[in-house]
């Protein structure tokens, strides 16, 4: 299957720093990547559609000047959380597609604390 | 937009018995349906999934269940083993704007018991 890697895992920053998430998909280009917001014991919910080349389209209720995010290539999308604050602590995870309406592959996950 | 609902948010079967997840969703757009499987701590990991112009779909102690037409979907699990424990999302994918949208649903923690 097709792998796609999110790189940190877990990182801790002090609040009004910025962390930078990656997402790689290693084996196949993706024309379009997804990022999630993962609460404790709750759903995946959508941030962003990601894709190649143009600008992000942001869910409602996201901001965008907060949560930065760069399709530069096939193969990398990155979220910045700009200004981090407490209540941005929380799971993200990031997907991509090989193409349209097909499987969705699952990055590991980072863990973002914000202290 | 599309809205996904799923139930049972909790369920527990006895080891050996079947169970039952169902979802809806909103949008008649939708026409890709994965469900998912994540473990504590994991990223999730599909198990099936079935497009809109099939009714059925199953691998082997899994299947799948779509009707377009009452916009609702349904994953049974049969004969259940501890290792299904895992929380089970649904989700509706289809394009809106131009751009793929994905939308999940709340989850379901199923948990067997040996």
């Amino acid at each position: 299957g097709a792998v796609v890697s999110q790189h940190p895992s877990r990182v801790i920053c002090k609040s009004g720093t910025s962390v930078k998430i990656e997402c790689r998909s290693l084996d196949f280009q993706a024309t379009t990547m997804f990022w999630y917001r993962q609460f404790p014991k709750k759903s995946l919910m959508l941030m962003a559609t990601s894709n190649e080349g143009s600008k992000a389209t942001y869910e409602q209720g996201v901001e965008k000047d907060k949560f930065l995010i760069n399709h530069a290539s096939l193969t990398l999308s990155t979220l910045t959380v700009t200004s981090a604050h407490p209540e941005d602590s929380s799971f993200y995870i990031c997907s991509a597609n090989r193409q349209a309406d097909t499987e969705a592959f699952f990055g590991q996950g980072t863990r973002l604390t914000v202290v | 937009g599309e809205n996904v609902e799923q139930h049972p948010s909790t369920l527990s079967v006895q080891e050996g018995d079947s169970a039952v997840i169902k979802c809806t969703y909103s949008d008649s757009a939708s026409n890709y349906f994965p469900w998912y499987k994540q473990e504590l701590g994991k990223r999730p990991q599909l198990i099936i999934d079935i497009r809109s112009n099939v009714g059925e779909k199953k691998d082997q102690r899994i299947a799948v269940t779509l009707n377009k037409t009452a916009k609702h979907f349904s994953l049974h699990i049969t004969e259940t083993q501890p290792e299904d424990s895992a929380v089970y999302f649904c989700a509706a994918m289809g394009s809106s704007g131009g751009y793929q949208k994905v939308t999940f649903g709340t989850g379901t923690k199923l948990q067997v018991i040996p």
